[in-house]
């Protein structure tokens, strides 16, 4: 049982290179979310999804987009990256919405140059 | 509208000395509280979360917080720190639905 992987766990990026961040859990989890992490800011919300097929956007949805074809795993695609999306990004999935436990992955450092 | 804040950004201790880390919500709602851990480099791990049911919430690694409705607190304790308590922690709010607010954080230092 491994939880909630990311890949990769490290990219370096050009400005306007596109690229995607894979996300998947093995717990039958429902409830699936995508997360940046900024120094001195917490964890924000990007995107997150209810089921397969279903995503919406989060607090700071702006440049990324998601997809989750299959219930397992949640991607998020940077289409032209900048470096203001330097970040950590961090997926985490849920059972259930209410009061649940959000489980992390180990994050995804990404370099924007 | 929710909020969190987390009133120390950074804390250091001794190791052996007690652990104080301090979180103040503000929720429309009765909130679900959650305390999270980070250690370097790695994924948030769940320390403990109150919902509803006893106030005072014990967690994991001699991790405890109690929930003050009247002082809209949830603050993070434990009685003897130890080296591998140093990490950063994160205090959360949630009301019930998919939405996590995070607040921004307390790094802690243990010193030998």
């Amino acid at each position: 049982n491994a939880g909630v992987t990311q890949t990769p766990k490290f990219r370096v990026l050009k400005t306007g290179q596109s690229m995607t961040l894979l996300c998947a859990q093995d717990m039958n989890h429902e409830y699936m979310y995508w997360y940046r992490q900024d120094p001195g800011m917490g964890l924000r919300l990007i995107h997150y999804s209810v089921g397969e097929g279903t995503t919406a956007k989060g607090e700071v949805p702006d440049g990324y987009n998601v997809s989750r074809l299959k219930k397992q795993n949640f991607l998020l695609g940077l289409e032209s990256a900048a470096p203001s999306q330097t970040s950590v990004y961090f997926c985490a999935s849920s059972f259930r919405p209410l009061q649940e436990t959000q489980y992390f992955g180990p994050g995804t450092r990404l370099l924007v140059l | 509208a929710q909020s969190v804040t987390q009133l120390d950004s950074h804390v250091s201790v001794s190791e052996g000395t007690p652990v104080l880390l301090r979180c103040n919500y503000s929720s429309s709602y009765s909130p679900s509280l959650f305390w999270y851990v980070q250690h370097p480099n790695k994924g948030l791990q769940l320390l403990l979360k109150y919902t509803s049911a006893a106030t005072l919430v014990k967690g994991i690694n001699g991790f405890e917080a109690e929930f003050k409705k009247s002082e809209t607190s949830f603050h993070l304790t434990k009685p003897s720190a130890h080296m591998s308590d140093a990490a950063e922690y994160f205090c959360v709010v949630s009301e019930g639905t998919y939405k996590y607010i995070f607040g921004t954080g307390t790094r802690l230092k243990v010193l030998a």
